[in-house]
């Protein structure tokens, strides 16, 4: 069975500093990788995707890939409380679908 | 991205009535749309799998019968809730494929209460 595997949290981080969230996936086959953030009581927001091993970055968020480890992380500079939410990996399976980790709670401390 | 509505934002029905959730697309010609489920405090769950013009693909577990989905054009899928009860009551939520990639862009999604 495929699976995608998340700390549930909580993930509490100093603002202005570093938050590191991790995601594990089963499936060595796996090509596409998704961050959601997603507010409490609100539907995800995709923030970033990854296809290729390394590091991708989008202003303060870089989205890192391992394949050979079959791991992807999300690091988020420079903090701020408006971080805080739950932060689900999804990873691409077949027909388009996605398979859903089950999220890390993130909360950034003023 | 793609810019997805859904309506009604919030709905309290009685036990036994059916409800009507539309989902659209309103920047972006969408084939394939999924709808989810998402009880509080749980990460979503797929229900199934739409698809313009055909019939939708039901996940595991999820009656096709009490849940009918209709997707009749490039921007519109819609989710009916039949015979509802209070455990349908539950967070619902539409998402599209954008083109050929996995990305998927949610609808700020619905809060079925049911009485």
């Amino acid at each position: 069975q495929k699976e995608v595997e998340q700390n549930s949290g909580p993930l509490s981080v100093p603002e202005g500093a570093i938050a590191s969230l991790n995601c594990t996936y089963s499936d060595r086959g796996s090509q596409s990788f998704f961050w959601y953030r997603q507010y409490s009581g609100k539907s995800p927001e995709l923030i970033m995707f990854i296809y290729s091993n390394g590091d991708k970055e989008d202003g303060r968020f870089t989205a890192q890939l391992n394949k050979a480890s079959q791991y992807v992380s999300l690091l988020i500079r420079d903090s701020q409380p408006s971080d805080s939410a739950t932060y689900l990996c999804a990873v691409g399976y077949s027909n388009y679908q996605l398979i859903w980790g089950a999220g890390t709670k993130l909360i950034i401390k003023p | 991205g793609a810019v997805v509505s859904q309506h009604p934002s919030r709905v309290i029905c009685k036990s036994g009535t059916s409800v009507k959730i539309e989902c659209r697309s309103l920047d972006f010609q969408a084939t394939t749309m999924f709808w989810y489920r998402q009880f509080p405090k749980k990460s979503l769950m797929l229900m199934a799998t739409s698809n313009e013009g055909s019939k939708a693909t039901y996940e595991q577990g999820v009656e096709k019968d009490k849940f009918l989905i209709n997707h009749a054009s490039l921007t519109l899928s819609t989710l009916t809730v039949t015979s509802a009860h209070p455990e349908d009551s539950s967070f619902y939520i539409c998402s599209l494929l954008l083109g050929d990639s996995y990305e998927q862009y949610f609808g700020p999604g619905t809060r079925l209460t049911v009485t």
